[in-house]
């Protein structure tokens, strides 16, 4: 039971390459969910999915784009990755909006230099 | 605009003793609130949660009061333990709304 996986767990990326986190849950759970942790600023909705084929902006959306192709994964892309994005990124699924909790992936490290 | 408030960045405990953490929220429609604890290197676990329509809800060692008039929320630790040393999230929504977070406090049990 793996719950809910992200690749990969480490990544530098230079000013301006682009990249894609992959996000996979095998819980079957409609909702999924990208969040940003920084230092001080606990953990900042990114994008979210509310079933398969569906996106919808977060709080800090801005340079990321996502797509849930598949009801089980769900893509976050840099296209053109800012120092400022330097962060951990944290992928969650859960089953119902707020009556189930959400269950998060390990995170991603990721460093832009 | 900060809508879930963790007003103490830190909190360090004695083993044996009651840790209780702290979290305020602006919101008046958040219906549902939850706790998440999240250790170095991983992900953020699921804790403990409350819906607005009660008071308190318990869990073994984990107990969660919420103040509605006040609009905040509280979560005791009885007894703390060294394994608790964590960050602590407190999470809250509104209907069909992700979880808006706080900061987090960090928690120190100390042997």
């Amino acid at each position: 039971n793996a719950g809910v996986t992200q690749t990969p767990k480490f990544r530098v990326l230079k000013t301006g390459q682009s990249m894609t986190l992959l996000c996979a849950q095998d819980m079957n759970h409609e909702y999924m969910y990208w969040y940003r942790q920084d230092p001080g600023m606990g953990l900042r909705l990114i994008h979210y999915s509310v079933g398969e084929g569906t996106t919808a902006k977060g709080e800090v959306p801005d340079g990321y784009n996502v797509s849930r192709l598949k009801k089980q994964n769900f893509l976050l892309g840099l296209e053109s990755a800012a120092p400022s994005q330097t962060s951990v990124y944290f992928c969650a699924s859960s089953r119902l909006w707020t009556a189930s909790e959400a269950f998060f992936g390990q995170g991603t490290r990721l460093t832009v230099v | 605009d900060q809508q879930v408030k963790q007003n103490s960045p830190s909190l360090s405990v004695q083993e044996g003793r009651i840790s209780i953490l702290n979290c305020d929220y602006t919101n008046s429609m958040f219906d549902y609130f939850l706790w998440y604890k999240k250790y170095p290197a991983e992900g953020p676990t699921f804790l403990i949660s409350i819906s607005s329509i009660k008071d308190k809800n318990e869990d073994g060692r984990f107990t969660v009061f919420l103040n509605k008039s006040a609009k905040h929320l509280s979560l005791h630790i009885v007894p703390s333990q060294p394994g608790d040393s964590a960050v602590y999230f407190c999470a809250a929504s509104e209907g069909n709304t992700p979880l808006v977070f706080g900061k987090g406090t960090r928690l120190s049990v100390i042997a």
